[in-house]
């Protein structure tokens, strides 16, 4: 069965601090991993990994993947308040699935 | 802890009929509950908030009488899509929040479903 593992569950940082969120993956033909933000009514859209090993990176953000262990990582650098969410992962694989979610608290 | 799980994981139907999607929470109870679809360029648009024991909150343009939904315990809250045609296909996934949560950022998210309609 298709399975996507995020951890941790839950993580507490303080503003300044960096945070690495890793996301495994279990599917059949694999097509795309991505990441979204989610802090207010949806989530938002991060990133989309296609490819082992190029990492993409939106300001402070940064995510790679690996497909040959199945995991991908997703970096926040110099976190701060407003980073505060849940971080989402989820596979395309002709289907989608989702983890079940990394809360990040940053305090100030 | 805090698992959500949705059933079917997927479903193929014909034009027409009626689709039930289940959401659990599995060893939390949740008060509250949210259904999302997902839409083209992967964002997702939350749809209704399920509370246990009242009647759903609907987002503006989703109709209430076509995606009926019913949170009948602290752990299970279904979707229906009625009279299902093609261009309801799509990803549903819902989520839980745990007792006394106050925020969007304290849910668990199940893991999908994928409603394919002929």
């Amino acid at each position: 069965e298709d399975k996507v593992v995020q951890s941790p569950l839950s993580l507490v940082v303080h503003e300044g601090d960096t945070v690495t969120l890793n996301c495994s993956y279990e599917v059949t033909n694999f097509r795309s991993l991505l990441w979204y933000k989610q802090e207010k009514k949806a989530p938002t859209f991060l990133f989309m990994l296609t490819s082992s090993g190029i990492e993409k990176k939106s300001g402070r953000l940064s995510s790679i993947l690996d497909k040959k262990e199945l995991f991908s990582i997703l970096n926040i650098t110099a976190t701060q308040t407003g980073d505060s969410a849940i971080y989402l992962c989820a596979v395309n694989n002709n289907d989608m699935r989702f983890g079940a979610g990394t809360r990040l608290t940053v305090k100030p | 802890g805090a698992v959500v799980s949705q059933h079917p994981s997927w479903v193929i139907c014909k034009s027409g009929t009626s689709v039930k999607i289940e959401c659990r929470s599995l060893d939390f109870q949740a008060t509250t509950m949210f259904w999302y679809r997902q839409f083209p360029k992967q964002s997702l648009m939350l749809m209704a908030t399920s509370n246990e024991g009242s009647k759903a909150t609907y987002e503006q343009g989703v109709e209430k009488d076509k995606f009926l939904i019913n949170h009948a315990s602290l752990t299970l809250s279904t979707l229906t899509v009625t009279s299902a045609h093609p261009e309801d296909s799509s990803f549903y996934i819902c989520s839980a929040s745990p007792p006394g949560a106050g925020s969007y950022n304290e849910q668990f998210f199940g893991p999908g479903t994928r409603l394919t309609v002929l």
